[in-house]
């Protein structure tokens, strides 16, 4: 059964770096059938994709953040990374690892999702 | 930018049918998948590419496709049905698809 864990600090100072990893068991993330990705959900709002990044190192990000984001894959660890920089309050959310199915652009696994505040 | 619309709320009885609409321009052009969440939950997906059904899904829930909406069908609905519904589909104007959610429609089992 794959398995999604996020993991990261959970309250950033306005202007910094928000940095999260999402760690991936029964699966691997070297994979060449799925997407890696990040979704962030604010506190009682919809849910707002961010980007993803492939097992080659390839990323696409959502272009409404693009300017701030980087997505990166360790395959020695089982892991990618979220880095979002210059965060203000707008960016407190629930932030989401999944994983996106090539071609079909389906999420089949989610991690449980991390509150991330910005905050000073 | 691409967006997909949904109503904000839907409320059915126990055993009715709850149907939640999601409407794009590019919808006849891609797939939609659909996306039960729960409070404190994170989402999981009930219908693939329009009406495929993911194993453990239940039968009541499936999904169609007209034109610019697709619409996701829970026939008897439950009180365990009660959650938010997104839809979601890929905005491909851009050079690589983008992935676009609708605003999400909050079901109410009465």
């Amino acid at each position: 059964q794959v398995q999604l864990q996020e993991s990261g600090p959970g309250l950033v100072k306005p202007s910094e770096t928000l940095s999260l990893t999402c760690t991936v068991s029964g699966g691997s993330v070297s994979s060449g059938s799925y997407y890696w990705s990040w979704i962030r959900q604010p506190p009682g709002k919809g849910l707002e994709w961010i980007g993803y990044i492939y097992y080659s190192g390839s990323t696409n990000y959502n272009p409404s953040l693009k300017s701030r984001v980087t997505i990166s894959v360790d395959t020695s660890k089982n892991q990618f990374s979220l880095k979002l920089s210059s965060v203000t309050a707008a960016d407190t959310a629930v932030y989401y690892c999944a994983r996106e199915v090539v071609v079909a652009a389906r999420f089949d696994y989610w991690g449980q999702g991390t509150l991330v505040t910005v905050s000073s | 930018s691409y967006e997909l619309t949904q109503p904000p709320s839907v409320s059915v009885s126990p055993g009715q049918t709850a149907r939640i609409t999601c409407s794009g321009d590019a919808l006849p052009k891609q797939y939609a998948y659909w996306y039960q969440q729960k409070p404190g939950q994170a989402p999981v997906l009930v219908i693939y590419k329009d009406s495929e059904r993911p194993s453990g899904i239940p039968e009541r829930f499936s999904g169609s496709s007209s034109g610019t909406t697709v619409t996701l069908t829970i026939s008897g609905v439950q009180a365990e049905d009660e959650a938010d519904y997104y839809c979601q589909s890929a905005d491909s104007s851009g050079t690589y698809p983008h992935v676009v959610f609708g605003g999400g429609t909050k079901l109410t089992v009465l």
